[in-house]
């Protein structure tokens, strides 16, 4: 399996623009979670489906940030407008059972100028 | 979720054995104990996961005392790949674990 697949890799915008990020899960796992770190606040979950449906999105920071998973092997993370502060690098994901063992993918580093 | 304390920061030369302890006093009968690597400009990496006394895999020990208050990753014999941050996570299996600061270990040649 190739893992956790995340697109982009970096993402340069200007203050603003939408962004969106991408997301391929493990084939098989029932859970993805979107996380997004900072040298500040550390690494932060920001919400996770199981099966497709958000289970808990309290970490979604306000209403400019949005996420959908259509089905089973694809999710987005939207930020519109997106502003400085949500610069991070943003983790994708997946676990086949429970919380516990997730597999993460490489990150979407984001730049927001 | 249990609250979990880890030092900061830890160095060690190579070839050396590494502990790194995690306290969490509050951790509840069915929580569990896992442990995750950071590689700079990575993701994080499961390591290891234990309910109760000791775990070994590959990569790393885990050894986890009777009152379960606190618990000790052991990384034998490390080397410079092994520098990374090392997060204790405590939570039960149907709860997102939260990711603290953790422990940024730096091996030195």
């Amino acid at each position: 399996d190739a893992g956790v697949i995340q697109s982009p890799r970096h993402e340069v915008t200007e203050m603003g623009q939408e962004v969106t990020l991408r997301c391929k899960p493990i084939s098989g796992h029932d859970y993805l979670f979107w996380y997004r770190q900072t040298m500040m606040r550390g690494l932060e979950l920001l919400i996770y489906f199981n099966n497709n449906v958000p289970i808990d999105d309290s970490g979604m920071p306000e209403d400019r940030f949005s996420a959908k998973m259509p089905n089973a092997s694809f999710s987005t993370l939207k930020i519109q407008p997106s502003e400085p502060r949500d610069s991070a690098v943003y983790f994708c994901a997946s676990s086949p059972r429970d919380n516990s063992k997730q597999y993460f993918g490489p990150g979407t580093r984001l730049t927001v100028l | 979720l249990a609250k979990t304390t880890q030092p900061i920061s830890m160095d060690s030369y190579e070839g050396q054995e590494v502990n790194i302890t995690c306290s969490h006093n509050n951790i509840a009968t069915n929580d569990y104990i896992t442990w995750y690597q950071q590689f700079p400009s990575q993701g994080p990496r499961f390591i290891i996961q234990g309910y109760k006394t000791k775990v070994t895999n590959e990569v790393a020990s885990l050894f986890i005392p009777a009152d379960r208050k606190s618990s000790t990753l052991s990384l034998p014999r490390v080397s410079l790949s092994d520098t990374a941050v090392y997060y204790c996570l405590v939570g039960p299996w149907d709860t997102p674990l939260v990711f603290g600061k953790g422990t940024r270990l730096s091996v030195i040649a």
